[in-house]
């Protein structure tokens, strides 16, 4: 079955200290992995797929296929980043995303 | 574009009573998803429909949860009777490319409550 499974409810750091929101999938066929945020007040919103290579706002995202795992990295936390951060995976098809339980991420000043 | 307009933003209701969730996806998209979120189980899929047909229902709770999409501009997700337990923020999302792309356009949720 799929899953998605982030460990840590709350991610509380400082400004300027690195950061990285855990997460980890069970599917056995080739996962398509995606990050989505959601800041106080506004929708939840995509932040950035793994197929795309990209970084969004200083956040990156290596698919690791060994470790099952594709955990949210940024180097240089900031206050603007606190928010509701999910991971989703999917296989394929109508965009039909599984997600995860979500991490709070607070940046403290 | 408004994005993905969902109504009652709040719902308070009584064990029991009927409740009706609605929603507009962006107008061109083809795909509409219905999510819960809770604290202690994050979004879980309920359904979704494409080009108007329920494709996957396997996440609806119970008998007591149904949704429908009579046209393309519109989507119902009622639950009757309502329990405490059904207590969550649902959201509606819609997308709109033929290929996965894994972008879901997220309404702003309606909170319910069941007292």
């Amino acid at each position: 079955a799929q899953r998605v499974t982030q460990p840590e409810k709350l991610l509380s750091v400082f400004k300027g200290a690195p950061v990285e929101l855990k997460c980890n999938y069970s599917y056995s066929g080739s996962p398509e992995l995606f990050w989505y945020v959601q800041y106080s007040r506004q929708r939840l919103q995509l932040l950035l797929r793994h197929i795309s290579r990209e970084s969004i706002k200083g956040f990156t995202a290596d698919l690791n296929k060994g470790e099952t795992s594709f955990h949210l990295k940024k180097p240089f936390a900031q206050e603007e980043d606190s928010a509701m951060y999910y991971c989703a995976l999917s296989r394929g098809g109508y965009n039909k995303l599984i997600f995860g339980a979500g991490t709070r991420l607070a940046v403290h000043p | 574009d408004a994005g993905v307009i969902q109504s009652p933003r709040h719902e308070v209701t009584e064990m029991g009573q009927e409740v009706t969730l609605r929603c507009k996806p962006i107008s061109g998209h083809n795909s509409l998803f219905w999510y819960r979120q809770t604290m202690m189980r994050g979004l879980e899929l309920l359904i979704y429909f494409n080009n108007n047909v329920p494709i996957d229902d396997s996440g609806m709770p119970e008998d007591r949860f149904s949704a429908k999409m009579p046209n393309a501009s519109f989507s119902t997700l009622k639950i009757q009777p309502s329990e405490p337990r059904d207590s969550a923020v649902y959201f509606c999302a819609s997308s709109g490319t033929a290929r996965a792309t894994g972008e879901l356009f997220f309404g702003e949720g309606s909170r319910l409550t069941v007292l």
